[in-house]
This record gives C-alpha cells, structure tokens and sequence, in this order.
C-alpha cells in the first residue's frame, strides 16, 4: 500500500498568514493527489485534485502542487473560515490512502 | 443539490452484522463510482469501499476484504455496505461519497456521516 506521510501534524497560525503543508507519498503517485479540509463536525470538503486543480468555488487562496512523491498545499491568506483539519489522499491506485492530517489552530 | 444521506447505524456487537444505506438525490446516480470512507473516532481517514457505476466490480482494503460488501441499486439511487463479523476497530463515523467523473479515485461529494459502534 502507498503510505501518505503528511507534515507537520498541527500548526499555530493568525489570520492573514500564509499556510504551508506537505504530503509525501512512499512511491511515485504521479500528479494523483488530492487535499480534502474538515471542520469540526463536519464531513470532509473536496478543495483540490490531481495535485494543483481547484475544485468548484474553491476559494483561489488554496492552492495545491507536486508530482511524484512530493506535494504541497497553501493557504495565501489563511482566514478564520480556514480553521480544520487537512488531508492528503493519494488518488493513484487502489487501497486509497490517506495522510495523517494537519490541523490548523489560531495561535 | 447533490445530497448523501446514509442511516441505519447504531450500536452492535462484536461478530454480529449491519447494513448502512446511503441515499442519493440531485444527480444521475447511474453515472458515477461510489464509495464509503470511514473516521475512527478522533482518528484520520480511511478509504473502506468503492463500486463502479453498473456494480459489477468493487474494490475493498485489505482491512475489510472478505467482511464488508459494497453493493448499489440504480432504479433506487441508493449506496449500500453490509459489514460481517464486526469488530472493535470498525467503530467509526461511515461516510457515502461520490467519485467524481474526470478523476474516478477523487471524491467530491460526501454525506454526514453515519455512527457505527461495535461494542459488547
């Protein structure tokens, strides 16, 4: 199975910040990764796929990149809405797997 | 709208079954993959099962291969899992999602969620 290693686990940031994560997959994955954001609550939302392609009304300050096994995922201007946690998924072959997530907190 | 909405979870327990339904409305069903998701309390993702549009093929880890079963019923849109011989490790919220249709591993619609606990 192709592991997901996501960083970092959790991170403290403000409002108006600029967020960065990272996912690595355990063999090449291709472009085929895709970020997921959950609420507290709430089932996961759909934010970016195939590493850099921004889902339907999906605000422009998510931004996704990568290939092979390295692929990162911003936030430009990290809003109060943004507090969740993230998740990578690689979408390349079956058993679908899952990052560990990162949480966003306010600091 | 696209809208999931699963029922029939609950509490059960260890070594017996439960059937989860997911019912979707707000988009042609037939067209696209399905599948289930699982969330361990407090814990991360898992992909549990997916099923192609006509449900003649399903795809399953290796965590739950031989005890769930994926299954759909065009003419009612309605997902459905049947988990055997539960266990302790399959407490989980069990959400319904849609593969989308340009990328068919990528999910763009999920519904609340159902709970699931294997419990005596």
């Amino acid at each position: 199975d192709i592991v997901m290693t996501q960083s970092p686990t959790s991170m403290s940031i403000s409002v108006g910040d600029r967020v960065t994560m990272n996912c690595k997959a355990s063999q090449n994955v291709g472009s085929n990764v895709d970020w997921y954001q959950q609420k507290t609550g709430q089932s996961p939302k759909l934010l970016i796929y195939k590493a850099s392609n921004r889902y339907t009304g999906v605000p422009d300050r998510f931004t996704g990149s990568g290939s092979g096994t390295d692929f990162t995922f911003t936030i430009s201007n990290m809003q109060a809405e943004d507090l969740a946690l993230y998740y990578c998924m690689q979408s390349n072959s079956y058993p679908l797997t899952f990052g560990s997530g990162t949480k966003l907190e306010i600091k | 709208e696209v809208q999931l909405v699963e029922s029939g979870g609950g509490l059960v327990q260890p070594g017996r079954s439960l059937k989860l339904s997911c019912a979707a409305s707000g988009f042609t069903f037939t067209n696209y993959y399905m599948a289930w998701v699982r969330q361990a309390p407090k814990k991360g993702l898992e992909w549990v099962a997916t099923i192609n549009t006509s449900g003649s093929r399903t795809y399953y880890p290796d965590s739950v291969k031989g005890r769930f079963t994926i299954s759909r019923d065009n003419a009612k849109s309605s997902l459905y899992l049947q988990m055997n011989s539960l266990k302790s490790e399959d407490t989980a919220t069990y959400y319904c999602a849609r593969h989308t249709r340009a990328a068919l591993y990528v999910m763009d619609a999920w519904g609340q969620g159902a709970s699931v606990t294997v419990s005596s």
